[in-house]
């Protein structure tokens, strides 16, 4: 088991540039989650999968983001003409499926600066 | 509506005094509640659960919890501070939502002082 991973682990970028974040999650864990972290505050969600299937988006999720996850591995997440307030870590969890089996593992996290 | 809420961001002890974060939930189901701690640039690292099978629950580093469901509390606490300790620590519920999304209060900042 080698736990959740993400890739990069940091990135800069310029305004109006697209970026895209990677997650592996632990194998065989039907769950995957995205959160963005800003400095000073808890984790915010952002949207949900199970194995391929996207089953919930926050409203934190603009038409700039988007995120997949094929074949219900590994995940993106996608933002699109990148603004100053996209600046946050983001952060990648996932939780396997069953009663009670709530706990989320996460990531290390992509911290991403827009400059 | 489910929330969080994290009462002091900013918490001072001394090493090897006791630690107690406080931690409030508003859920309109029975909760699961969750104590993560965050080490600077890292990930979250899962510290207990709370998922209805004992009202104490006993985590990893010597920390525990004590869900109230009278006071809508569950409250962080060790009982002597190591210095290893200084981290951020959230508080985190589930329980409404069939996908299992955490709803975190906003953390403590945990200060051990030598």
């Amino acid at each position: 088991d080698t736990g959740v991973s993400q890739d990069p682990r940091h990135k800069i970028t310029k305004r109006g540039q697209n970026v895209t974040f990677r997650c592996d999650p632990i194998s065989e864990h039907n769950r995957l989650y995205w959160y963005r972290q800003t400095l000073g505050q808890g984790p915010e969600f952002l949207t949900y999968f199970q194995n391929e299937a996207q089953l919930e988006k926050s409203r934190l999720l603009s038409d700039r983001f988007s995120a997949e996850r094929p074949k219900g591995s590994f995940s993106t997440l996608e933002i699109q003409r990148t603004e100053q307030g996209d600046s946050a870590m983001y952060l990648c969890a996932s939780s396997p499926v069953g009663q009670g089996a709530r706990e989320q593992y996460f990531g290390p996290g992509t911290r991403l600066t827009v400059t | 509506a489910q929330s969080v809420t994290q009462l002091g961001s900013h918490v001072s002890v001394s090493e090897g005094a006791l630690v107690l974060l406080r931690c409030n939930y508003s859920s309109s189901v029975p909760p699961y509640l969750f104590w993560y701690v965050q080490y600077p640039n890292q990930g979250l690292q899962l510290l207990l659960k709370y998922t209805s099978a004992a009202t104490l629950v006993k985590g990893i580093n010597g920390f525990e919890a004590e869900f109230k469901k009278s006071e809508t509390s569950f409250h962080l606490t060790k009982p002597s501070a190591h210095m290893s300790d200084a981290a951020e620590y959230f508080c985190a519920v589930s329980g409404s939502s069939n996908t299992g999304k955490l709803i975190f209060g906003q953390g403590t900042t945990l200060q051990v002082k030598p």
